[in-house]
């Protein structure tokens, strides 16, 4: 059975303060990666796709990077704002045409 | 685009009942995939169908549960009958096999209560 790990479970920070979450997978078969932004009573959103190992990708304050021989992904969030309070969702696929498995998250809370 | 649409937002149903939910997905889009969101278990892969034809429904807990893609713009995600441990919210997303590099498109769920 395929798990994606995500660490920590939640967060909380204070606003300004930089932050940054892991998501381990299996390091074998490796296709893609992708993170998701879950905030409450909505979908989540697409952050990022990564598929090729070293890869980084940034979104304004959001960044991650991606390690496929060692098989983890961590997300950074640089001076984080309330609005950054979400859920963040790491989810993996072993090979083109497959679905997403996904990890149950990392809750982040920003006080300001 | 609308985006992928789920009907009901919520469903409020009495055990032993059957309950359908339903999902359009994104034009053009030719993956669509059903989870399911519990506390326990987080987004949990219910089934998926890749150009309308069902590829992977190891996800589906029991034979209570069906789904359907009779069309590239429709699916139904049927329970019958009915349970309360089936009360949750259940998400369907779409994406396109040809773009890899973009992500899945989700719908806002339909949150569903069995008393």
């Amino acid at each position: 059975i395929l798990n994606v790990e995500q660490s920590p479970q939640s967060l909380h920070v204070q606003e300004g303060d930089s932050t940054n979450f892991t998501c381990s997978f299996p390091s074998s078969n490796f296709y893609a990666l992708h993170w998701y932004r879950w905030e409450t009573a909505k979908s989540p959103e697409a952050l990022f796709v990564m598929t090729l190992n070293g890869d980084e990708k940034k979104k304004g304050r959001i960044s991650a990077t991606l390690n496929t021989k060692e098989g983890y992904s961590y997300l950074y969030i640089k001076g984080s704002q309330p609005e950054d309070s979400a859920t963040y969702l790491c989810a993996f696929r072993v090979q083109a045409g497959t679905a997403l498995i996904f990890g149950k998250g990392t809750t982040l809370s920003v006080s300001s | 685009d609308a985006g992928v649409i789920q009907s009901p937002r919520h469903e409020v149903t009495e055990m032993g009942q059957e309950v359908t939910l339903r999902c359009k997905p994104i034009s053009g889009h030719n993956s669509l995939f059903w989870y399911r969101q519990t506390m326990m278990r987080g987004l949990e892969l219910l089934i998926y169908f890749n150009n309308n034809v069902p590829i992977d429904d190891s996800g589906m807990p029991e034979d209570r549960f069906s789904a359907k893609m009779p069309n590239a713009s429709f699916s139904t995600l049927k329970i019958q009958p009915s349970e309360p441990r089936d009360s949750a919210v259940y998400f369907c997303a779409s994406t396109s096999l040809d773009r890899t590099e973009y992500g899945y498109t989700f719908g806002s769920g339909t949150r569903l209560t069995v008393v």
